[in-house]
């Protein structure tokens, strides 16, 4: 079964605008990770978040936790047309924290109009 | 240049066939897995190895078989078992007790 479940399915929005997804999960994690996938392609890592922390940032992005509610959310600030994509959360699949693999939700496919 | 190669691109499977899926790292990474991605889908984890040869089941790993007999290498094989293999395949690798993965570029297998 999928442990997490990312919202909305869709997003499509204009350039320069801010993008907001959202992932909700069912189990207590030691960390949350956000990847993208481009048409077609692998995964590619964009941040991980630990249950200790609330807030994490890296570039563009802005990652949220909270463990209270079993949810996350990625802020992708100034879209581009690059941005275009699909975005997973992905959380630990057994208790070994990730290491032994990684459970997906079905992803937000975001699309940024010029 | 790092990274994780993963061959053919696209591969056509016959009824009753077995196709083996080739995943090679040159990341030094101790641990290897397998996910399968299946249109509009999240990925589902099928194998993962965090030592040369060892390996453990997924969630969805009936009908499918790996080996690891060496640190870069974690060959997949689909086999006649697996009544529903059209999927996009996705092989990942990351080090000892690391959480990130590092992901190859896939291979689409298709059903003749």
């Amino acid at each position: 079964s999928q442990q997490g479940e990312e919202d909305p399915q869709a997003l499509s929005i204009q350039e320069g605008e801010n993008a907001t997804m959202n992932c909700s999960y069912k189990t207590s994690i030691n960390n949350l990770q956000w990847y993208r996938q481009n048409s077609g392609r692998g995964l590619v890592h964009l941040i991980l978040i630990r249950s200790n922390e609330r807030e994490k940032h890296s570039g563009r992005l802005r990652v949220t936790l909270d463990t209270s509610k079993k949810s996350s959310s990625l802020l992708i600030t100034a879209s581009r047309a690059a941005d275009t994509a699909s975005y997973f959360c992905a959380t630990p699949a057994y208790s070994g924290g990730g290491a032994d693999g990684l459970t997906f939700g079905k992803g937000t496919h975001l699309i940024i109009q010029p | 240049d790092g990274g994780i190669t993963q061959s053919p691109k696209y591969l056509f499977r016959k009824e009753g066939q077995n196709v083996t899926l080739s995943c090679e790292q040159n990341l030094n990474h101790d641990a290897m897995y397998w996910y399968r991605q299946d249109p509009g889908q999240g990925l589902r984890l099928i194998y993962y190895s965090q030592i040369v040869n060892d390996f453990q089941k997924g969630d969805i790993a009936e009908g499918y078989s790996v080996s690891r007999e060496k640190k870069e290498s974690f060959p997949l094989t689909v086999t006649s078992a697996q009544k529903n293999p059209t999927a996009f395949y996705l092989c990942a690798s990351s080090n000892a007790g690391q959480e990130t993965q590092y992901f190859g570029p896939g291979t689409r297998l298709l059903v003749l």
